[in-house]
């Protein structure tokens, strides 16, 4: 398996315009997280997702941000007007589910967001 | 609420020497714990977990932590580092579906 990919690897973009980061997890896991990670608030939770639901989305910054999980192999975080306080690294990660095996997640390689 | 604390920001080792990198907990109930790598412009890397049994736990690149319950410590060790451990490390604790990380402590190994 090819792991977890993300794309684009780097977005840089203006202030105002809207930014929609890709993901696609291992095969055959069953959830999926979205991180944030920035210098002064380490990583955080924003989202993630069991069987293609929303489980929780009480770490989403704020009504600018929004995540989709269409089907089992494709996830998009959007965040539409973007600002420059978005700009960090972005992470998706995902794992399998049951006891003892849920937290063991396979992260992707980010996606760096500037934005100006 | 389950919290995890890395009360130090940055560790230097020198090559060879043993290494810790601390980690205490806050959880009720049993504590599931965990610790991550990263190495730079990469995600983060799983190296190991406890969830219940020995309190020592062994994990990839030759790492182990080991579980204090009296002292609500989870720190990870490794008897020899090396300059390619050289990296950022994050301890976590599991709450509810998802995994709560540490800040992270920056391991440098020096030469």
């Amino acid at each position: 398996d090819a792991g977890v990919i993300q794309s684009p690897r780097h977005e840089v973009t203006e202030m105002g315009q809207e930014v929609t980061l890709r993901c696609k997890p291992i095969s055959g896991h069953d959830y999926l997280f979205w991180y944030r990670q920035t210098m002064m608030r380490g990583l955080e939770l924003l989202i993630y997702f069991n069987n293609n639901v929303p489980i929780d989305d009480s770490g989403m910054p704020e009504d600018r941000f929004s995540a989709k999980m269409p089907n089992a192999s494709f996830s998009t975080l959007k965040i539409q007007p973007s600002e420059p306080r978005d700009s960090a690294v972005y992470f998706c990660a995902s794992s399998l589910g049951g006891t003892g095996r849920r937290e063991t997640q396979y992260f992707g390689p980010g996606t760096r967001l500037l934005v100006l | 609420a389950q919290s995890v604390a890395q009360p130090e920001d940055q560790v230097n080792v020198a090559e060879g020497n043993p290494l810790t990198v601390k980690c205490t907990y806050s959880v009720s109930g049993n504590p599931y714990l965990f610790w991550y790598v990263q190495y730079p412009n990469r995600g983060l890397q799983f190296l190991l977990k406890y969830i219940t049994g020995d309190n020592l736990v062994k994990g990839s690149y030759g790492f182990e932590a080991e579980f204090n319950k009296s002292q609500t410590s989870f720190h990870l060790k490794k008897p020899s580092a090396l300059v390619s451990d050289s990296a950022l490390y994050f301890c976590a604790v599991r709450r509810d579906d998802k995994i709560i990380f540490g800040k992270g402590t920056r391991l440098h190994i020096l030469p």
